[in-house]
């Protein structure tokens, strides 16, 4: 399966600043989505990180607070701006339809850990 | 909207005995695909073994298999001769394919927190 890696692994942050998360995947993937968990809670999809235009966001979650880029079809970057102690979670990139697996299996990155004080 | 219900936040096992994990789901559509994920403490998700909504024979992956009863809209995780290795949050989802795609987005329960101990 592929390899998927997020930088940073963790960070303490301090209200008002913005963060931004890498996603690298080792194989090229046509799907990815950045997911946020906050703390002891299930998986909440952020959007979908398109390849070469504007990403597809979900009911609560604005481009202004969460900015996406997805240059390539291997890497993707999540900002998280103007933080608050609210936006303290676990941020997860994942992707589906990699070669050489099923299409439609969804494959997480090891996630960061995100702390605003 | 998709919603997937996991009843149990909490289970333990001894080892080496099995385990049910619950999961029901609530959907209009006919396609669709179910998962189960497991989170150790390292937070790593990984797939644990997936359904397919159109196969009536239900998924195996050596210890792991499921119990999918489309009707009922249950989908549970059965988990043989556990491992201490087993401890983890296990989160079922559920997942409608965009259409003209296989691809689309999860839909996540709330989680089942299982423990394993000696």
């Amino acid at each position: 399966s592929a390899v998927i890696s997020q930088k940073p692994s963790r960070d303490i942050c301090q209200r008002g600043t913005s963060l931004t998360i890498q996603c690298q995947v080792d194989s090229q993937v046509t799907m990815m989505f950045w997911y946020r968990q906050q703390p002891g809670q299930s998986l909440t999809l952020i959007a979908t990180a398109n390849q070469g235009s504007e990403a597809t966001y979900e009911s609560g979650f604005v481009i202004d607070k969460f900015p996406i880029s997805r240059p390539n079809l291997t890497f993707s970057t999540l900002t998280v701006s103007n933080m608050s102690p609210e936006d303290s979670s676990i941020y997860l990139c994942s992707v589906a339809d990699i070669p050489g697996r099923i299409t439609y299996e969804q494959y997480f990155g090891p996630g960061t850990r995100l702390t605003v004080t | 909207a998709q919603t997937v219900t996991q009843s149990q936040p909490e289970m333990s096992v001894q080892e080496a005995e099995t385990v049910t994990l619950s999961c029901t789901y609530d959907t209009s559509e006919n396609n669709y695909y179910l998962f189960w994920y497991k989170q150790p403490p390292s937070r790593q998700m990984i797939l644990v073994i997936r359904q397919e909504a159109y196969k009536q024979q239900n998924a195996t992956e050596n210890r792991f298999s499921v119990n999918f009863q489309k009707a009922a809209k249950s989908f549970s995780l059965k988990i043989s001769d556990s491992q201490l290795g087993d401890t983890a949050m296990y989160f079922c989802a559920f997942m409608k394919p965009d259409r003209g795609s296989t691809l689309g987005r999860l839909y996540f329960g709330r989680g089942t927190q299982l423990t394993v101990w000696p």
